[in-house]
């Protein structure tokens, strides 16, 4: 089955850029989205991209897809301590279809 | 934008009692929702598909006679816990799909629900 994997945590400086990877192995993923969940809440989608294109690019965020070695990342530009959370990378074939969901990323923003 | 609502956000219950979350979408409507489980810090699992008016499709490895899905209308849909146990605890989040008019039909999640079985 499909399978998704991120780095478990990631501890930034404010300020600096954070970089949040995702590898996933299903290759007819079509859509491919960054989700935000802060303690204790749902799911913020932060943004996504289509499997035919290689960047994305949303204020502070950008997204990075590598589809020949299926990487994905984001980028958050001047990292504030309101971007501590744990990110999820999710995967799917089609619009609106059923997530697989990466293993998640804590980030924490050190001042 | 899309928003979903869950109640109850907490719920405590005793062993053995049975427990409904309700999931809503309150300015679109949905379609299809999905429902996911999150163990403590672990990754969101698919529990079950449900489209309005049908049966839920659920995933492998989950038990359809313990956790009951309704989606009687395209703004509600229902899952309930039968026969809780303390190994049922988790963080139960929905998402729900239609077309909002945007761009793609992006699943919009719930606020989640925690579920504490004694």
């Amino acid at each position: 089955g499909e399978d998704v994997e991120q780095s478990l945590f990631l501890s930034v400086r404010e300020g600096d850029s954070s970089v949040i990877n995702c590898t996933y192995t299903d290759s007819s993923s079509t859509y491919l989205y960054w989700y935000k969940q802060e303690p204790g809440a749902g799911l913020q989608l932060l943004t996504y991209i289509f499997s035919n294109m290689d960047m994305k690019q949303d204020q502070r965020l950008t997204v990075l897809l590598n589809k020949k070695d299926k990487h994905l990342s984001l980028r958050i530009a001047d990292t504030q301590t309101g971007d501590s959370a744990i990110y999820f990378c999710a995967e799917s074939e089609g619009s609106g279809d059923k997530l697989t969901f990466g293993t998640g990323t804590r980030l924490a923003v050190r001042p | 934008g899309a928003v979903v609502s869950q109640h109850p956000s907490r719920v405590i219950c005793k062993s053995g009692t049975s427990v409904k979350i309700e999931c809503r979408s309150l300015d679109f409507q949905a379609t299809t929702m999905f429902w996911y489980r999150q163990f403590p810090k672990q990754s969101l699992m698919l529990m079950a598909t449900s489209n309005e008016g049908s049966k839920a499709t659920y995933e492998q490895g989950v038990e359809k006679d313990k956790f009951l899905i309704n989606h009687a209308s395209l703004t509600l849909s229902t899952l309930t816990v039968t026969s809780a146990h303390p190994e049922d605890s988790s963080f139960y989040i929905c998402s729900a799909r239609g077309s909002s008019g945007g761009s793609t039909d992006t699943q919009y999640f719930g606020p989640g629900t925690r579920l504490t079985v004694l």
